[in-house]
């Protein structure tokens, strides 16, 4: 199984940048993907990374190190929209592999 | 329109009753999940399919059941529900090699067990 741990909650302003980190434990890491999920809906899929480096799509990044079983989440601009939680899953062993979710940051964005 | 269904997508039942929540996808995704939800736990998988006839157990299979007798259906069955199986649930779907990153995700089934 997993260890994968992000904070709970954070808190932005409108137009800042937030990063919401994510590390992991795993003995077959193959890959770690970020998904948003906004309150009462299913949750959809925003990056997938699984070489070292940051991955750009719009205003989201996300970022591996694989050796320090590390990544992390970056929003730009935010909008009130991007209010959510997010959630970092790791799978293990192949591309038929598990998916081990964490337990979601849930991100507020102020005006 | 590429999708994943379930229904019903909200259900209110008594312990004891049987019930069984299908889903559903037009993808021709060999890989499929079903998840639970619940407050501060995180998503978390009660069982899991391969491909036709291949399913294993998640992390949390006690009390539910799931058949796959085609590819695209992956019903969850509750024998005999219990109050602390009231949860969210999301059944998910991906291909097993094409396309290995990206999981689609049902719109989620609201179960109150009384």
């Amino acid at each position: 199984g997993q260890n994968i741990d992000q904070p709970t909650e954070m808190t932005a302003t409108e137009g800042a940048i937030v990063q919401i980190n994510c590390t992991y434990q795993t003995s077959g890491f193959n890959g770690l993907f970020w998904y948003q999920q906004h309150a009462g809906e299913a949750p959809t899929f925003l990056s997938y990374n699984v070489l070292d480096g940051l991955e750009e799509k719009g205003r989201f990044s996300s970022f591996l190190s694989r050796s320090k079983g590390y990544s992390y989440l970056l929003l730009k601009e935010l909008q009130m929209k991007d209010s959510a939680s997010y959630l970092c899953a790791v799978r293990e062993g192949s591309t038929l592999g598990r998916l081990y979710f964490g337990r979601g940051t849930q991100l507020t964005v102020w005006p | 329109e590429a999708q994943v269904t379930q229904n019903p997508r909200y259900l209110i039942t008594v312990t004891g009753k049987k019930l069984t929540v299908t889903c559903s996808q037009n993808m021709n995704h060999e890989y499929m999940s079903w998840y639970r939800q619940d407050p501060g736990l995180g998503l978390r998988q009660i069982y899991y399919s391969m491909n036709v006839e291949v399913t294993d157990k998640g992390d949390v299979p006690e009390g539910y059941k799931v058949s796959r007798k085609e590819k695209r259906n992956f019903p969850l069955i509750l024998e005999s529900p219990s109050p602390n199986q009231t949860s969210l649930y999301f059944c998910a779907s991906r291909a097993g090699q094409a396309h290995p990153y990206e999981q689609y995700f049902g719109p989620g089934t609201r179960l109150t067990v009384t």
